[in-house]
C-alpha cells in the first residue's frame, strides 16, 4: 500500500514561476523524503526532513512539514526546464524501510 | 564512487524463461533494496537486505521471485518463470546507517516479457 500521496498527480508550468507539490501521510514518521526521477532513470534523493522539523531548505528547495495534518510540501522556486522530472514523497514506515507515493509529474516549458 | 550498479539495463525475454538481474551496491553501504515500478502500481519494494541478510520479503509477489546478497558487494534477483506481467522496471537501491535514510538508487533494468 501507498504510505505517501501526492497531489497533484501532474503540473505544467513556465520557466521561473514556482512549482509547490503536496504529499500526505497516514502513520507517524520519523523522517520524510523527497526524491526525484528524470525519465528512464533511477531515484535521486533531494532532501530529508525529520518530524521534529518544520521546514528545511535546499538552494531552490523549501520543504514544509506538518505532522499534525501529516502532509508535507515540496516548493522549487524559479523552476527551469531541467526541473522537468517526477517528484516522489518517501516515509519511513517502519525500520528499514521506505514507502514511495505515485508522485507529482512536473513539466517546466522553457 | 560509481554508484550503485545494475545489470543488464535492458532485458527482453520470453514467458517461461529464467531472469536474473544483478546489483552492486555503494561500497560500505549495509542495506540493499529492491524495487519494482510500473506504471499501475508505482514503486513498490519487492525486498530489502541487511548485511547481506533478507531483512523484509513481504514484497516479492510470488515464489517466482527470488533475491540473494552472497557478499557485500552483489545481490541478484531472480524470476523464474518469469510472465509477461512481469515486465517493469527493477531497481536496486542502497544506504548505510538505518535503512530509512537516504537510498541512492542504480539506473534501473528495464524487463520486458514477451
Amino acid at each position: 500500500s501507498q504510505q505517501g500521496e501526492e497531489d497533484p498527480q501532474a503540473l505544467s508550468i513556465q520557466e521561473g514561476e514556482n512549482a509547490t507539490m503536496n504529499c500526505s501521510y497516514k502513520t507517524s514518521i520519523n523522517n520524510l523524503q523527497w526524491y526525484r526521477q528524470n525519465s528512464g532513470r533511477g531515484l535521486v534523493h533531494l532532501i530529508l526532513i525529520r518530524s521534529n522539523e518544520r521546514e528545511k531548505h535546499s538552494g531552490r528547495l523549501r520543504v514544509t512539514l506538518d505532522t499534525s495534518k501529516k502532509s508535507s510540501s515540496l516548493l522549487i522556486t524559479a523552476s527551469r526546464a531541467a526541473d522537468t522530472a517526477s517528484y516522489f514523497c518517501a516515509t519511513d514506515e517502519r525500520y528499514g524501510k521506505l514507502t514511495f507515493g505515485q508522485g507529482t509529474i512536473l513539466t517546466v516549458h522553457p | 564512487d560509481a554508484g550503485v550498479i545494475q545489470s543488464p539495463r535492458h532485458e527482453v525475454t520470453e514467458m517461461g524463461q529464467e531472469v536474473t538481474l544483478r546489483c552492486k551496491p555503494i561500497s560500505g553501504h549495509d542495506y540493499l533494496f529492491w524495487y519494482r515500478q510500473t506504471m499501475m502500481r508505482g514503486l513498490e519494494l519487492l525486498i530489502y537486505f541487511n548485511n547481506n541478510v533478507p531483512i523484509d520479503d513481504s514484497g516479492m509477489p510470488e515464489d517466482r521471485f527470488s533475491a540473494k546478497m552472497p557478499n557485500a558487494s552483489f545481490s541478484t534477483l531472480k524470476i523464474q518463470p518469469s510472465e509477461p506481467r512481469d515486465s517493469a522496471v527493477y531497481f536496486c537501491a542502497s544506504s548505510t546507517l538505518r535503512g530509512q535514510e537516504t537510498q541512492y538508487f542504480g539506473p534501473g533494468t528495464r524487463l520486458l516479457v514477451l
